[in-house]
């Protein structure tokens, strides 16, 4: 089992509409959790970080997490198309403080 | 303030020869990581350093690879002989170095092309 997991999609919005990102990690003892956006030849860009149960708002961002069922979302309300990219949810593992394990990545497409 | 700077953004080389990346981490960070990239592996870590010493290497793919940081503000990552399936996007990132809960800041990356 990997240890962080994402849909790879491509996920497809149409403008406007809300889009709802995904992940899954394997390590119960993870407390910190980041997302990052990555366009197409670019380097990955943090955009949002959660540490604890609950959500967390940022613009239109919002991350989501439950730690009880290892589980990490990512919205973003009132998509544009240039929300269109790859959002990579990452995960530090407790047994490693500074290694910050990646999901694949899921791929978004707003629609105009 | 600059983010992380990378050079060369990229790199032709044929194989066998050698090649050297370099980063330079944003000030005051005191963490600094090497990450691949590929469409089939994803994005893996290499190595990373904390107060410049090694402390993770695991992901070093094999011997040909080699890694140092002799301060603060500057590493290199070295391929030698270099193959054609060590074309990737090279990326260094750089941290506070507070451990867990830390947030990375990556820079460009550098895109390597062996043939």
């Amino acid at each position: 089992q990997k240890e962080v997991e994402q849909n790879s999609g491509p996920l497809s919005v149409p403008e406007g509409a809300i889009a709802s990102l995904n992940c899954t990690y394997s390590d119960r003892g993870s407390q910190s959790f980041f997302w990052y956006r990555q366009y197409s030849g670019k380097s990955p860009e943090l955009i949002m970080f959660i540490y604890s149960n609950g959500d967390k708002e940022d613009g239109r961002f919002t991350a989501q997490l439950n730690k009880a069922s290892q589980y990490v979302s990512l919205l973003i309300r009132d998509s544009q198309p240039s929300d269109s990219a790859t959002y990579l949810c990452a995960v530090y593992g407790m047994d490693s403080s500074y290694k910050l394990i990646f999901g694949s990545g899921t791929r978004l497409l707003v629609r105009p | 303030d600059a983010g992380v700077i990378q050079s060369p953004r990229h790199e032709v080389t044929e194989m066998g020869q050698e090649v050297t990346l370099r980063c330079k981490p944003i000030s005051g960070h005191n963490s600094l990581f090497w990450y691949r990239q590929t469409m089939m592996r994803g994005l893996e870590l290499l190595i990373y350093f904390n107060n410049n010493v090694p402390i993770d290497d695991s992901g070093m793919p094999e011997d040909r690879f080699s890694a140092k940081m002799p301060n603060a503000s500057f590493s290199t990552l070295k391929i030698q002989p270099s193959e054609p399936r060590d074309s990737a996007v090279y990326f260094c990132a750089s941290s506070w170095g507070q451990g867990e809960g830390d947030e990375q800041y990556f820079g460009p990356g550098t895109r390597l092309t062996v043939t």
